[in-house]
């Protein structure tokens, strides 16, 4: 059984679409996040979310708003996509908010966005 | 704000010792991590050292941390053509329920 999963793992779409990414987790975790990694491979956090709550929003554009029905699953939704949209973003989910533990993160595979 | 630092490329020969350096940014971090992402991948943790702490060896790896300097560093002994991957330093500073990661370390490991 996949840990963190997220779909679809590839993406391709015009700009000026609206498209989601799903995850879950299937760890009992209370904390999901979202990161994005551009084509240098750097990694930076949009957002994430503790219990269906939100807890970091990342300076990122409104055009992305991340929605959690439960705290297994966090998505993803771009309105109005744009070039610079794409990235590979990846899901994570944490025991809780790092305040305890050693606060390991564990990764899903990631969704290839691609817009042209 | 700061980037945590690392280098961006490192090559070596198999059966050789890899060092990849990180330079990080807030020294409130109670954790450092290295993280490996092999290709087409997410990111696993692959070790992590408490703040408190020089020295941490966990078979082939070895952490170092000057927290004066604010550098940390892993040393893979032995290195192996399956240790090839992009390895990323991490830390989580105090209050902010968030890793920053590095900027990456691509390791080439040559037969």
């Amino acid at each position: 059984d996949t840990a963190v999963s997220q779909t679809p793992k590839y993406l391709v779409t015009q700009m000026g679409n609206d498209k989601s990414i799903k995850c879950e987790q299937n760890l009992g975790h209370d904390t999901m996040y979202w990161y994005k990694q551009d084509s240098k491979k750097f990694l930076k956090i949009m957002f994430s979310y503790n219990n269906k709550e939100l807890i970091i929003n990342e300076t990122v554009p409104n055009r992305f708003s991340p929605k959690s029905p439960d705290k297994a699953h966090l998505n993803l939704h771009i309105n109005s996509l744009e070039l610079g949209d794409s990235a590979v973003y990846f899901c994570a989910s944490s025991q809780d908010l790092l305040a305890a533990n050693t606060g390991e993160l564990f990764f899903g595979e990631g969704s290839r966005l691609t817009v042209l | 704000g700061e980037d945590v630092e690392q280098s961006l490329f490192l090559s070596v020969r198999e059966g050789d010792s890899s060092v990849i350096n990180c330079t990080y940014t807030d020294s409130s971090s109670t954790y450092l991590y290295w993280y490996k992402q092999e290709p087409g991948a997410g990111l696993q943790l692959l070790t992590y050292i408490f703040s408190n702490m020089d020295m941490k060896q966990d078979q082939r790896l070895t952490v170092l941390l000057n927290k004066k300097d604010k550098h940390l560093s892993l040393r893979i002994a032995d290195t192996q053509t399956g240790d090839s991957a992009i390895y990323f330093c991490a830390e989580n500073p105090s209050g902010t329920y968030k890793y920053i990661f590095g900027t990456g370390t691509r390791l080439k490991v040559l037969a």
